[in-house]
């Protein structure tokens, strides 16, 4: 077990729509990573949070945001959702000075 | 692309068997880290190499690193068929790298046959 958790688990909805996918980091790390898992892009880093504050952007759509709130849990809203948007979305929490990126279980997305 | 690349795509083996997956990289880095994915599942943070570092050991994993050659291997020992799973090698390749910004590979899927 990671310490990273990710809810929920599966999403399965239509195109349009708008979903939020939740995480909490592990117990002290200020640092919120979201990633973006497909068969034909690979993993893709999307943004990064540190304490509240955006960091770093990736390869995120426009139709995607974040945000991470005063307790350190971050969201992923993805908007407009398209069929190409089917993935697995997921979070990592860092420590700074720590040994690496540690991963949630992942939310696995199915636009319809 | 900063990604790192790994090689073999694929790789299948017995159990006991060593089992050698290499990654190569196009920028300079902080760290490389290794990590392993179970089908659908979560990513697994195995080990992290910092770039003044040759090599790092953590149970039947071993990592080596050049930077001169701008590549990395993995070996695992005696391998278990609970080893079957994708790896994939991690470059932070960012100035100020605060460990999760990375750049991933396709992967290696290790099959380990009992």
């Amino acid at each position: 077990d990671s310490g990273v958790t990710q809810t929920p688990k599966h999403l399965i909805t239509a195109t349009g729509q708008r979903v939020t996918l939740r995480c909490s980091p592990r117990s002290g790390d200020l640092s919120v990573y979201w990633y973006q898992q497909s068969l034909d892009q690979g993993l893709q880093f999307l943004i990064h949070y540190y304490n509240g504050e955006e960091r770093a952007k990736g390869n995120i759509l426009e139709r995607f945001s974040a945000q991470q709130f005063p307790d350190l849990h971050s969201e992923l809203n993805l908007s407009s959702l398209e069929l190409g948007d089917s993935a697995l979305y997921f979070c990592a929490s860092s420590a700074m000075g720590g040994e690496g990126a540690f991963f949630g279980q992942g939310t696995r997305l199915t636009v319809v | 692309s900063q990604q790192g690349e790994e090689d073999p795509q694929a790789l299948s083996i017995q159990e006991g068997e060593n089992a050698t997956m290499n990654c190569s990289y196009k920028t300079s880095i902080n760290n490389l880290q290794w990590y392993r994915q179970n089908s659908g599942r979560g990513l697994v943070h195995l080990i992290l190499i910092r770039s003044n570092e040759r090599e790092k050991h953590s149970g039947r994993l071993r990592v080596t690193l050049d930077t001169s050659k701008k590549s990395s291997s993995l070996l695992i020992t005696a391998s278990r068929a609970a080893d079957t799973a994708s790896y994939f090698c991690a470059t932070d390749a960012v100035r100020g790298s605060t460990l999760g910004r990375l750049y991933f590979g396709r992967g290696t899927q290790l099959t380990v046959w009992p």
